[in-house]
């Protein structure tokens, strides 16, 4: 297998403030890293794919000025919900894609950020 | 567009029985297929990838695979009170480029003592 982690775990904050949530690969080196969103009984929603160097790719319908994705280096991409309202709480998940030797690729998800906006 | 579609569920099923859980998908070209388990208020977990036609067993866990009919099916034998979760089928649709998967909504799992 391998280890995504995410921080923080759990964050509660007021309408209007910025929040930035980590995702590490911790044991392999990931090019591509992707954020998703699931809501209370939802399937996971895919918000952006994020790759290392380059700008990140957005789904439809996600505003990219208000969800910044960095992916500055291997190991490490953060999100930045700015601005936060109270429908941006959400669980966020991200998910790092591990390229092994051979057939097929695999993404790994962190354990997940659970936002509240107040 | 690209689909995965799972029956939401609930399976319910004894304890001791075999759980069936299927998933079909859009695009004949695909070719990595994954397994992903979900526990309530958790993040998914990675139980099975298979990329080839046929079976793929790990421990109480079979993954089956039929490119031809676009179905892809997770067995688990010995259905256990903590296999109670929902299950996440992904695919990786090969011919747009796109590196994420794309996941149905998922099977919930109802594994009764």
């Amino acid at each position: 297998g391998a280890v995504v982690s995410q921080h923080p775990s759990r964050v509660i904050c007021k309408s209007g403030t910025s929040v930035k949530i980590e995702c590490r690969s911790l044991d392999f080196q990931a090019t591509t890293m992707f954020w998703y969103r699931q809501f209370p009984k939802k399937s996971l929603m895919l918000m952006a794919t994020s790759n290392e160097g380059s700008k990140a790719t957005y789904e439809q319908g996600v505003e990219k000025d208000k969800f910044l994705i960095n992916h500055a280096s291997l190991t490490l991409s953060t999100l930045t919900v700015t601005s936060a309202h109270p429908e941006d709480s959400s669980f966020y998940i991200c998910s790092a894609r591990k390229t092994p030797s051979g057939a097929g690729e695999t993404q790994y998800f962190g354990p997940g950020t659970r936002l509240l906006v107040l | 567009q690209k689909e995965v579609e799972q029956n939401s569920g609930p399976l319910s099923v004894p304890e001791g029985a075999i759980a069936s859980l299927n998933c079909t998908y859009s695009d004949r070209g695909s070719q990595s297929f994954f397994w992903y388990r979900q526990y309530s208020g958790k993040s998914p977990e990675l139980i099975m990838s298979i990329y080839s036609n046929g079976d793929k067993e790990d421990g109480r866990f079979t993954a089956q695979l039929n490119k031809a009919s676009q179905y892809v099916s997770l067995l688990i034998r010995d259905s256990q009170p903590s296999d109670s979760a929902t299950y996440l089928c992904a695919v990786k649709f090969e011919d747009t480029g796109r590196r994420a998967l794309t996941f149905g909504s998922g099977t919930r799992l109802q594994v009764q003592p």
